[in-house]
């Protein structure tokens, strides 16, 4: 079983539509969380961290359920600039209780917002 | 303020040739890591270095080095290039070294080996 799954997708959505992308971890010892984002041919860019109590930036909502190992990030009002692969990411502590910053990613979610 | 930069942005190798991915960053980071991103793989850590001075397994190494030249410079080396390395590779920074912060990431290179 993959440490971090999505769902790959694609997801087709019009302008303005409401999308959620889901992830699980396999790693009950994962610590922190994140979302990045990834432009067709670019480098991955954080987007939002997720904190166990949800947080919201601006339209984007991320949620955190560590009793299930589930991560969720909800777009609302989608415009055609969110197109792009969204990465669920996880961050692991070792056996020292450090973890150097290693992430783990998923395979990423291909959204396409179209007109 | 450049950021996280590497060279080349692509590369065509064959077969038992060599050669090394170089990145650098300005951003004053205790940490780097070296990626590679494969169809349907996601990305996948290669090595990282955690401060300068150190380097670690990262969780696909095998036909790789690294040398971490200084603080802000972390390279990558093939020594016997395959056509499973055909991939793009991701340099990245982060700081500091023991907590999780954002991982600020170079625009990428892209190897085919034949």
């Amino acid at each position: 079983r993959k440490e971090v799954e999505q769902d790959p997708g694609p997801f087709n959505v019009p302008e303005g539509a409401t999308v959620a992308f889901n992830c699980t971890y396999s790693n009950s010892a994962s610590q922190s969380f994140f979302w990045y984002r990834q432009d067709c041919r670019k480098e991955p860019k954080l987007l939002m961290s997720v904190y166990s109590s949800g947080n919201e930036d601006g339209r984007f909502t991320a949620q955190l359920n560590r009793a299930s190992q589930y991560i969720s990030l909800l777009i609302r009002d989608s415009k055609l600039s969110d197109s792009a692969t969204y990465l669920c990411v996880v961050n692991v502590a070792n056996a020292g209780g450090t973890s150097y910053g290693k992430l783990t990613f998923g395979q990423g979610t291909i959204l396409t917002v179209h007109p | 303020n450049a950021g996280v930069t590497q060279t080349p942005k692509f590369r065509v190798l064959k077969t038992g040739q060599s050669m090394t991915l170089q990145c650098a960053q300005d951003m004053n980071h205790n940490s780097m890591y070296w990626y590679r991103q494969d169809p349907g793989m996601g990305l996948r850590l290669i090595y990282y270095s955690a401060s300068e001075g150190t380097t670690d397994k990262g969780e696909v190494p095998n036909g790789y080095n690294v040398s971490r030249l200084n603080k802000r410079e972390f390279s990558l080396r093939l020594e016997s290039a395959a056509p499973s390395q055909t991939s793009v590779y991701f340099c990245a920074s982060s700081y500091p070294g023991e907590a999780v912060y954002e991982q600020f990431f170079g625009p990428g290179t892209r190897l085919t080996v034949l």
